[in-house]
């Protein structure tokens, strides 16, 4: 069993609608990470979170540290948020990696 | 401001071949430094990770090493390439807890 799992593994929404995203982890962890990788392979750091909710414009991240689980979701989704979405939790110095969910936004 | 340099962008290597890949950070002192491989229809994996100049500890076994001659310069080699090495290799940093990642160079073994 992975330590940080997410679901789901793939999405696809129509633009405007609201979009989750779940990750769950079995680890202990100092921080928990939301990641952006876009089609070429880039990646951009989304959030990082240690307690509660963070926003930034149409995103919005979770935590719940007793349940060991986190959400990110999306209001009035874009293709342009088209992208996959990588939950990663942080230990000491390192973090480990969730699978991926692939969101695939249509207008 | 902070920016991570990685390169080549893509690199074809045939099967055998030796391997270097480079990544190197501006606008920071002592960073943590990172190596992950990403396989295709797979997540990231941390091969190498640094928290200072010769100190490089291997996440993974294989047959990739990683060096830092430097404080703000992260090498990743391999003397023989397999076909398993194939994928994309993301170097990160981070100063607290916040990793920025480098734009990657997408590896293919043939």
């Amino acid at each position: 069993k992975n330590e940080v799992e997410q679901s789901p593994q793939n999405l696809t929404a129509q633009e405007g609608e609201f979009i989750t995203i779940n990750c769950s982890y079995s680890v202990g962890i100092s921080a928990l990470h939301w990641l952006q990788q876009h089609p070429g392979g880039g990646i951009v750091s989304l959030f990082m979170l240690s307690s509660g909710k963070k926003k930034h414009g149409r995103l919005i991240a979770t935590i719940n540290i007793q349940e060991k689980h986190s959400s990110l979701h999306i209001t009035a989704s874009h293709p342009r948020d088209s992208a996959v979405y990588i939950c990663a939790v942080e230990g000491t110095d390192k973090l480990i990696f969730g699978t991926g969910t692939r969101l695939q936004v249509f207008p | 401001s902070q920016t991570i340099h990685q390169w080549p962008a893509t690199l074809v290597q045939p099967v055998g071949s030796p391997l270097s890949l480079e990544c190197t950070v501006e606008g920071t002192s002592n960073p943590n430094l990172y190596w992950y491989r990403q396989a295709a229809g797979r997540g990231l994996q941390l091969l190498f990770y640094s928290v200072g100049i010769g100190q490089i500890s291997s996440e993974v076994p294989q047959n990739l090493s990683a060096s830092r001659p430097q404080d703000r310069q992260f090498i990743l080699s391999s003397k023989k390439l397999l076909l398993s090495d194939s994928g994309f290799y993301l170097c990160a940093w981070s100063v607290r807890q916040t990793q920025y990642f480098g734009p990657g160079t997408r590896l293919l073994v043939l």
